[in-house]
């Protein structure tokens, strides 16, 4: 399995909704990343997770909380969002995060589209 | 602090031509990487190739080679033989321990 698997592709949610996206990889990877990404905009980091562990937090606000059950799985758990944090969310992993210099592709899930109403 | 530049928001190439996307980043580091990375229409994001910046030699992957200038920071993408399945945003990419920072993108548009 070669690939990160995300859930659900599209989501819309009302400002007091609370949800989750789901990603999943098994390839062993060590690190697992969440970006943010705005219609023909690069992506923005939002959290790294290092071995289970969050190593970066990029100064997302509180209504975005991830989570790592294991090394495979990585959640972002949504609470009152606002409208202009409607976007593509791109989860990826990479083999290793030592904190060295390292080249370490990072592998892209296709994302989930996410409208907040 | 670092920053990736891609000075050329879109560009069109007739198909089984070259084209070359332009890329220039700012670090005072010696040891990183840089990527550029595809993302077609479908929105799933896939490495096209990687640099390692102690590595003189310029990477190269089927169609796709880099012209890879340390001095100068720049890192410049060559596509040849372009073929419609390469249309799509080009995203260039450094990175240095944790520092991931992607350039604004180029969209490419493959004429037939």
């Amino acid at each position: 399995d070669t690939e990160v698997t995300q859930t659900p592709k599209h989501l819309v949610m009302g400002m007091t909704n609370k949800k989750s996206l789901k990603c999943e990889q098994h390839m062993g990877h060590r690190a697992m990343y969440w970006y943010k990404q705005k219609a023909k905009k690069p992506p923005e980091l939002m959290f790294v997770y290092s071995y289970e562990k969050l190593s970066i937090n990029e100064s997302v606000p509180s209504r975005f909380s991830p989570e790592c059950p294991n090394s495979s799985l990585l959640n972002l758990h949504l609470h009152a969002l606002q409208p202009e944090d409607s976007a593509l969310y791109l989860c990826a992993s990479s083999p290793e995060y030592s904190g060295g210099p390292s080249y370490n592709e990072q592998f892209f899930g296709p994302g989930t589209r996410l409208t907040v109403l | 602090a670092q920053t990736v530049t891609q000075s050329q928001p879109e560009m069109s190439v007739q198909e089984a031509e070259t084209v070359t996307l332009s890329c220039t980043y700012d670090t005072s580091e010696s040891d990183y990487y840089l990527f550029w990375y595809k993302q077609p229409p479908s929105r799933q994001m896939i490495l096209v190739i990687r640099q390692e910046a102690y590595k003189q030699q310029n990477a190269t992957e089927n169609r796709f080679s880099v012209n890879f200038q340390k001095a100068a920071k720049s890192f410049s993408l060559k596509i040849s033989d372009s073929q419609l399945g390469d249309a799509a945003m080009y995203f260039c990419a450094y990175r240095r321990d944790d520092k991931i920072i992607f350039g604004k993108g180029t969209r490419l548009h493959i004429l037939p």
